[in-house]
């Protein structure tokens, strides 16, 4: 089964506007971890955001917020005020407790497109 | 600039080819990682070291081996690869290896003839 399912292949949004990209989980461990990575086309993986299971408060990161509704395994994440440089692939990861290790598992991924 | 460092960029090698990938970072972290992503795919994790020593290695063929010489040096030594294994493979470290974000350097492209 999927663990991490990012149903959205493809999402385009105006430049100044928001957009949210879907992520849902599926994990039976109390803790862990939830991350969101971009990936430009240059290949690097930049980290953005990180929500831990056990975190009250929603996390947010400049203009990344994470809307975690831990009830519907969900963590979506919110970009604000989107700027042409947002353009790139989109992962969520989960590092669930009990490895011990930080064995992230990745999502299928969203292409963002910003446009002027 | 990513402070991961990963060379080569870019590598084109036959099946019979010996080769390696390096990855290098000043951060003092004591994990690091490598991982493979196939084109339009997420990446996918291969292995990890913790504290030099080799902790978790995701049914890697042997044709693959890593090696960690020091805390900052992490190596991929490739032999008699396939042409499936033509990939990005990413190199990522982090503070321990359950704690903190990881952080990825650009990756190497790998095209196998």
């Amino acid at each position: 089964a999927q663990k991490i399912t990012q149903t959205q292949p493809g999402m385009f949004v105006q430049e100044k506007e928001a957009v949210t990209l879907d992520c849902t989980y599926d994990t039976s461990d109390p803790s862990y971890g939830l991350f969101w990575y971009k990936q430009p086309s240059s290949g690097e993986m930049i980290f953005l955001i990180y929500q831990g299971s056990y975190d009250q408060q929603n996390a947010t990161e400049g203009r990344y917020s994470l809307n975690f509704q831990k009830a519907r395994k969900s963590a979506n994440l919110v970009i604000s005020a989107s700027q042409l440089g947002d353009s790139a692939m989109y992962f969520c990861a989960m590092r669930e407790g009990n490895t011990g290790f930080q064995k992230l598992v990745f999502g299928t991924g969203t292409r963002l497109l910003v446009s002027p | 600039d990513t402070e991961v460092t990963q060379t080569p960029k870019h590598l084109v090698m036959g099946m019979t080819n010996k080769k390696s990938l390096k990855c290098e970072q000043h951060m003092g972290h004591r994990a690091m990682y490598w991982y493979k992503q196939k084109a339009k795919k997420p990446p996918e994790l291969m292995f990890v070291y913790s504290y030099e020593k080799l902790s978790i290695n995701e049914s890697v063929p042997s044709r693959f081996s890593p090696e960690c010489p020091n805390s900052s040096l992490l190596n991929l030594h490739l032999h008699a690869l396939q042409p499936e294994d033509s990939a990005l493979y990413l190199c990522a470290s982090s503070q321990g290896a359950d704690t903190g974000e990881l952080f990825f350097g650009e990756g190497s492209r790998l095209t196998v003839l």
